[in-house]
């Protein structure tokens, strides 16, 4: 059964540096988000891309962020300049078209630790 | 904006019986999805139903079936027959559908459920 993967599925980082979060959506979906999931919390939005581009994304999603899908199959997190805060799991999920309520499938995180 | 409340931070139950899980949502659409998400210790999150709001008929899947009240924006999950492998973080999650891109899901606090042997 396709799945979506996550790479790595845990990091640990010096705050101010720069991490990147690899996704491999399942393959013939066209909609992808991120998630995140602060220890304890609930899980949030960060941001949805869709044709090559950002559709929505939610007021984390600050200029510290960015979306990028550079080939037909990655989809990568990039956080410019990691806080304390940013510690946290996120999720990367895909569904194969946005419209009809399809599911969103979700891969197993990746645990971001900022020191 | 939409919100979703669950208002059962942990709940226990014994093998073999029955629970329910509580979900309220706040919307002001008329057609929307609901979903509850199952988030092992593993962390993964894996899909276990999906409501759509439209639908008068309730949600199952084997032993996982949903109450769906629309009027009273009720949603609650139960689980019959609970198994040891059930035990996880359970989400309740909305999505709209609106046109545009509002696919985003918007989740709840979680119900941590344990199993008892």
């Amino acid at each position: 059964e396709p799945e979506v993967t996550q790479t790595p599925s845990h990091q640990v980082t010096q705050m101010g540096q720069e991490v990147i979060l690899r996704c491999v959506p399942i393959s013939n979906h066209l909609y992808f988000y991120w998630y995140r999931q602060i220890l304890g919390q609930k899980v949030e939005f960060l941001v949805s891309f869709y044709n090559n581009e950002i559709s929505e994304k939610s007021e984390i999603f600050d200029d510290q962020f960015s979306v990028e899908r550079p080939d037909g199959s990655n989809f990568t997190l990039k956080i410019r300049s990691t806080k304390l805060e940013d510690s946290a799991m996120y999720f990367c999920a895909s569904s194969d078209w946005g419209g009809g309520g399809e599911t969103q499938y979700f891969g197993p995180g990746t645990r971001l630790l900022v020191l | 904006a939409q919100t979703v409340t669950q208002s059962q931070p942990e709940m226990s139950v014994q093998e073999a019986e029955t629970v329910t899980l509580s979900c309220t949502y706040d919307t002001s659409e008329s057609d929307y999805y609901l979903f509850w998400y199952k988030q092992p210790p593993s962390r993964q999150m894996i899909l276990v139903i999906r409501q759509e709001a439209y639908k008068q008929q309730n949600a199952t899947e084997n032993r996982f079936s949903v109450n769906f009240q629309k009027a009273a924006k009720s949603f609650s999950l139960k689980i019959s027959d609970s198994q040891l492998g059930d035990a996880a973080m359970y989400f309740c999650a909305y999505r709209s559908k609106l046109g545009g891109s509002n696919y985003k899901l918007t989740f709840g606090k979680g119900t941590l459920l344990t199993v008892n042997p």
